[in-house]
């Protein structure tokens, strides 16, 4: 079974514009979370989606954004970049029901503002 | 809300040597612990966890972890290390127990393995 995919692996942004990463999950996962992993904050958690829907949201600006389509990929959008916006961005995906609670990650999408 | 801290930023042991990385967590509710290992440039690999079953948890790569809820700790072990197992380590709790998969994240222990 193939596992979670994010593309683009790498992206070097500059202040002030906008980026969309993409997010496959494994196949017949229906949740995808994405992360933010920084060396001062750590892995933070931005959001979820089950179902196309948002089911959680993390403590960031509405600059970062995301959705989810029918097939469960998901797109995560980072509008009027900043420098602290540089980090490792990571999907999760699950079957997001009660019946298995874990999750897999994907290599991750490392963003560079300069 | 919960929470996991990991005490010991870095680690380091000889090959061979016992591997003990430390969790502690802080939850309201039975907790949903895991073990995610990351190398260098990748994702996250879950290693091991623990869903209210059986308290020690055996993982993949030799390792396990024991929950003890009397000391609140998921710490996790491996009888002998190995070069490979050089990487960082990250313990982690689910907030939601299925209404949602977020996770709360410790903010990780690097291991170094000494030839």
């Amino acid at each position: 079974k193939a596992g979670v995919t994010q593309t683009p692996r790498y992206l070097i942004k500059t202040r002030g514009q906008q980026v969309t990463l993409s997010c496959s999950p494994i196949s017949g996962h229906r949740s995808v979370s994405w992360y933010q992993q920084t060396p001062g904050q750590g892995l933070q958690f931005l959001f979820e989606y089950f179902s196309e829907t948002q089911r959680n949201k993390g403590n960031f600006p509405g600059r970062f954004s995301g959705r989810q389509f029918s097939n469960s990929r998901s797109e995560m959008n980072v509008s009027t970049l900043e420098l602290g916006d540089s980090a490792l961005y990571l999907c999760a995906s699950s079957l997001g029901d009660a019946s298995s609670y874990e999750q897999y990650f994907g290599p991750g999408t490392r963003l560079t503002v300069t | 809300a919960q929470s996991v801290t990991q005490l010991g930023s870095h680690v380091s042991v000889s090959e061979g040597a016992l591997v003990l990385l430390r969790c502690n967590y802080s939850s309201s509710v039975p907790p949903y612990l895991f073990w995610y290992v990351q190398y260098p440039n990748q994702g996250l690999q879950l290693l091991l966890k623990y869903t209210s079953a059986a308290t020690l948890v055996k993982g993949i790569n030799g390792f396990e972890a024991e929950f003890k809820k009397s000391e609140t700790s998921f710490h996790l072990t491996k009888p002998s290390a190995h070069m490979s197992d050089a990487a960082e380590y990250f313990c982690a709790v689910s907030d939601g127990g299925g209404a949602t998969n977020k996770l709360i994240f410790g903010t990780g222990t690097l291991l170094a393995v000494q030839p």
